[in-house]
C-alpha cells in the first residue's frame, strides 16, 4: 500500500528542546516536502527536496532544518522549538513524471510549551 | 508574491444540496490546479484536478471548472452527502521547475443531515 508515514503523530514538548519528526515513503518518489497547517493560513511549505542530498527552502523555513540522506526518508528537525511552531505538520511525497498527485502523511500534532 | 485565495472559509449546506468553493490564483503561468479533501484526523487526499488546457472536468458528483482569463477555478459538489463533510484545499502549481505548489487557506464544508 502506498504510504507516507510520519512519527510521532502527537507530541508536547518544551521550548528549546530539540526534536525530530520522521517521515518515510514507500513509493520511490524523488520529491518530498514538509508543510505546516495553521487555522486560516492553510498549508504552507516549510522545506522540500527534489532528490537525495537536494533540499531547498519553502515559504516558511525559519526555525526548521531537514536532511535527505536516503530517498525514502525526509526528517524535519526543530533545533530549538518555540511556541510559534505549535502546529499540525504534514510530510508529503510525489514523483512528477507519474502525475502530480501529492501523497500526504496523516499529520503530526506538535505543541511547544 | 504568488498566492491562492479561497472562499468561503466555512460552508454549511443541507444534505442533497450543492456546494461550491472558489479559488483565485495570481500566477498566470500556473498550469495545474488540484483539489484536496482533508477528513478529520487525516492528511489531505487528491479528489480531482484540472489542467490549463481544459475548462471543466467531472468525476461523478464532483466537478471542477477553470477560467484562465479570470484566474479563477471552482469545485462543485452536487447531491452532497454527510461524508462530504471535510476541509477542502485548492492549489496551483508554480511552473518554474521547482515542483512547488501554493495552497489555498481551506474551506470547512459541513453537510447537515
Amino acid at each position: 500500500e502506498a504510504q507516507v508515514t510520519q512519527n510521532p503523530r502527537y507530541l508536547i514538548t518544551v521550548t528549546g528542546k530539540k526534536l525530530t519528526v520522521t517521515c518515510s515513503q514507500n513509493m520511490n518518489h524523488e520529491y518530498m516536502s514538509w508543510y505546516r497547517q495553521d487555522p486560516g493560513l492553510g498549508l504552507r511549505q516549510i522545506y522540500y527536496s527534489m532528490n537525495v542530498e537536494v533540499t531547498d527552502k519553502g515559504d516558511v523555513p525559519e526555525g526548521y532544518k531537514v536532511s535527505r540522506k536516503e530517498k525514502r526518508n525526509f526528517p524535519l528537525i526543530l533545533e530549538s522549538p518555540s511556541p510559534n511552531q505549535t502546529s499540525l505538520y504534514f510530510c508529503a511525497s510525489y514523483r512528477p513524471d507519474s502525475g502530480n498527485t501529492i501523497y500526504f502523511g496523516e499529520g503530526s500534532w506538535l505543541t511547544v510549551v | 508574491g504568488e498566492n491562492v485565495e479561497q472562499h468561503p472559509s466555512t460552508l454549511s449546506v443541507q444534505e442533497g444540496d450543492s456546494a461550491v468553493i472558489k479559488c483565485t490564483y495570481s500566477d498566470s503561468a500556473s498550469n495545474y490546479f488540484p483539489w484536496y479533501k482533508q477528513e478529520l484526523g487525516k492528511g489531505p487526499q487528491l479528489i480531482i484536478d484540472i489542467r490549463s488546457n481544459v475548462g471543466e472536468k467531472k468525476d461523478q458528483r464532483i466537478a471542477v471548472t477553470l477560467n484562465k482569463t479570470a484566474k479563477h477555478f471552482s469545485l462543485h459538489i452536487t447531491e452532497t452527502q454527510p461524508e462530504d463533510s471535510a476541509v477542502y484545499f485548492c492549489a496551483a502549481d508554480r511552473p518554474s521547475g521547482t515542483y512547488k505548489y501554493i495552497f489555498g487557506t481551506g474551506t470547512r464544508l459541513k453537510v447537515l443531515a
